[in-house]
């Protein structure tokens, strides 16, 4: 069993959808948790960063962590062409990330 | 978040040479950097963890003769695929971890744009 699991996908929505994204993990040593967006033959760019169970809001995304159930989803509001991208989740436990296999997401006008 | 810069952008090369890409920090003194490895559709998978002014920590099954790691400065590290062949064909990722950040926690690192190598 992988230690962060994700659906890989893709998916596929029209613009102006919400789109719901989301991981499992399975390490209790996990602190913190972010969500990493990749363009094709680019590096990461840092989306979201959160440490505890709630919500955390950055204009159109959504970060939520349940460390009870060990899940974690990512919203994006009023989705656009420009978000079209694989999303990664990424937990990190002293320093080093774990990362899910990715979720390729496709936004059409 | 922290500006990181690769270069080359894209490499190819011959069988049996050695490739050196080169992973910047532009805007502070990073004493530790990462060097990840991704395939097509698949995630990233760290490689090895440079630390400046000393040897570079290599994860499980990954030959540190075949990828020389040179920290020799806080804004330099450098991968080189030593006689390359063509399953070394990847795209090669350098992170860093400014410790503390706006975005992001002591954990975050800041990745750079990546170095596509495709040898023949």
């Amino acid at each position: 069993q992988k230690e962060v699991e994700q659906d890989p996908g893709p998916l596929s929505v029209p613009e102006g959808a919400i789109v719901s994204l989301n991981c499992t993990y399975s390490n209790s040593a996990f602190q913190y948790f972010m969500w990493y967006r990749q363009y094709s033959r680019k590096g990461p760019e840092l989306l979201m960063y959160t440490y505890s169970s709630g919500n955390k809001e950055d204009g159109r995304f959504t970060a939520q962590v349940d460390k009870s159930s060990k899940y974690i989803s990512l919203f994006i509001r009023d989705s656009q062409p420009s978000d079209s991208a694989t999303y990664l989740c990424v937990s990190t436990s002293y320093g080093k990330l774990t990362f899910g296999q990715g979720t390729i997401l496709t936004v059409h006008p | 978040g922290a500006v990181v810069s690769q270069h080359p952008s894209w490499v190819i090369c011959k069988s049996g040479t050695s490739v050196k890409i080169e992973c910047r920090s532009l805007d502070f003194q990073a004493t530790t950097m990462f060097w990840y490895r991704q395939f097509p559709k698949q995630s990233l998978m760290l490689m090895a963890t440079s630390n400046e002014g000393s040897k570079a920590t290599y994860e499980q099954g990954v030959e540190k003769d075949k990828f020389l790691i040179n920290h020799a400065s806080l804004t330099l590290s450098t991968l080189t695929v030593t006689s390359a062949h063509p399953e070394d064909s990847s795209f090669y990722i350098c992170s860093t971890n400014p410790g503390t950040s706006p975005l992001g926690g002591t954990d975050t690192q800041y990745f750079g744009p990546g170095t596509r190598l495709t040898v023949l």
